[in-house]
C-alpha cells in the first residue's frame, strides 16, 4: 500500500507553461505539506494545510497555489514555469497539527524539469 | 527562518568503520529529527529527540541532542553499504515549521 503518493513522477516541461503535481495520502493524517528540493539537496518548506486549512505559507511566488480538495488530498498548480523552479518537489503528511514531535511521511518526490 | 548546518557535506567511508554526523544551530529546538533519503525516494524519518542530553540508540545508529537544543549528532557504528544515503537533521519550534539542513551524503564502500 503506498502512504503518500504523488503524480507524476518526472515532469519536463517548457519555460511559460502551467502544470500541477497531485498528492494524496491515504494514511488519515490531518495535516499534509509541500517542499522543495533544490540541486543542492537542501529542502525548504513551501505550503502546509490541515484539515483543508491554510497554515504555513512561506514566502513562495505567487504562481504556486496549493489546493486541497479534502484532507486526504493536496495539489499544487505553478503558472507561468520559469528554469529556476527546476526542483524536486515532495509532498508529505502528519498525523495531527503537524506539531514538533510528530513524524511527516514523504511521498516519491516529482522531478520538475523547466527547459 | 531558522538555519541548521551539518558537516561535513560529503562522506565516503570503508565498510565496517564508524561515522559522525554533526548538525549545528544557533537556535533553541523543541525537537531534532535525523531523516534519511535513498536516492530517487522521499526522507524517512530516523528519530525524533526532544529533550536537551538525550541520547537514543536505534541498532547500530546513535543519536545525541545537545543539552542546550542546539545541535545534534548522529553515529553510525561498523557502516555497512545500506547506510549509504543523505542524512539530513531537521528542527522545530512552537510555529510547528520543519527546518532542514543541507544534508550529509554519505557513502559505504564494500
Amino acid at each position: 500500500d503506498t502512504a503518500v503518493s504523488q503524480t507524476p513522477k518526472y515532469l519536463v516541461t517548457q519555460m511559460g507553461n502551467d502544470k500541477s503535481i497531485k498528492c494524496e495520502q491515504n494514511l488519515g493524517h490531518d495535516t499534509m505539506y509541500w517542499y522543495k528540493q533544490d540541486s543542492k539537496k537542501f529542502l525548504k518548506i513551501m505550503f502546509s494545510y490541515n484539515n483543508k486549512e491554510l497554515i504555513i505559507n512561506e514566502t513562495v511566488p505567487n504562481r504556486f497555489s496549493p489546493k486541497s480538495p479534502d484532507k486526504a488530498h493536496l495539489n499544487l498548480h505553478i503558472n507561468s514555469l520559469e528554469l529556476g523552479d527546476s526542483a524536486v518537489y515532495f509532498c508529505a503528511s502528519s498525523p495531527l497539527a503537524g506539531g514538533p514531535k510528530e513524524t511527516q511521511y514523504f511521498g516519491p518526490g516529482t522531478r520538475l524539469l523547466v527547459l | 527562518t531558522q538555519l541548521l548546518e551539518q558537516s561535513p557535506q560529503f562522506l565516503s567511508i570503508q565498510e565496517g568503520e564508524n561515522l559522525t554526523v554533526y548538525c549545528n544551530s544557533s537556535s533553541v529546538f523543541s525537537s531534532l529529527q535525523w531523516y534519511r533519503q535513498e536516492p530517487g525516494e522521499g526522507p524517512v524519518l530516523l528519530v525524533t529527540v526532544v529533550t536537551g542530553g538525550e541520547v537514543k540508540k536505534l541498532k547500530r545508529l546513535t543519536f545525541q541532542f545537545g543539552d542546550a537544543r542546539k545541535d545534534s549528532s548522529l553515529h553510525i557504528t561498523a557502516a555497512q553499504p545500506g547506510d549509504t544515503g543523505l542524512y539530513l537533521c531537521a528542527g522545530s519550534s512552537n510555529d510547528y515549521k520543519l527546518s532542514f539542513g543541507a544534508g550529509t551524503t554519505v557513502t559505504v564502500r564494500a
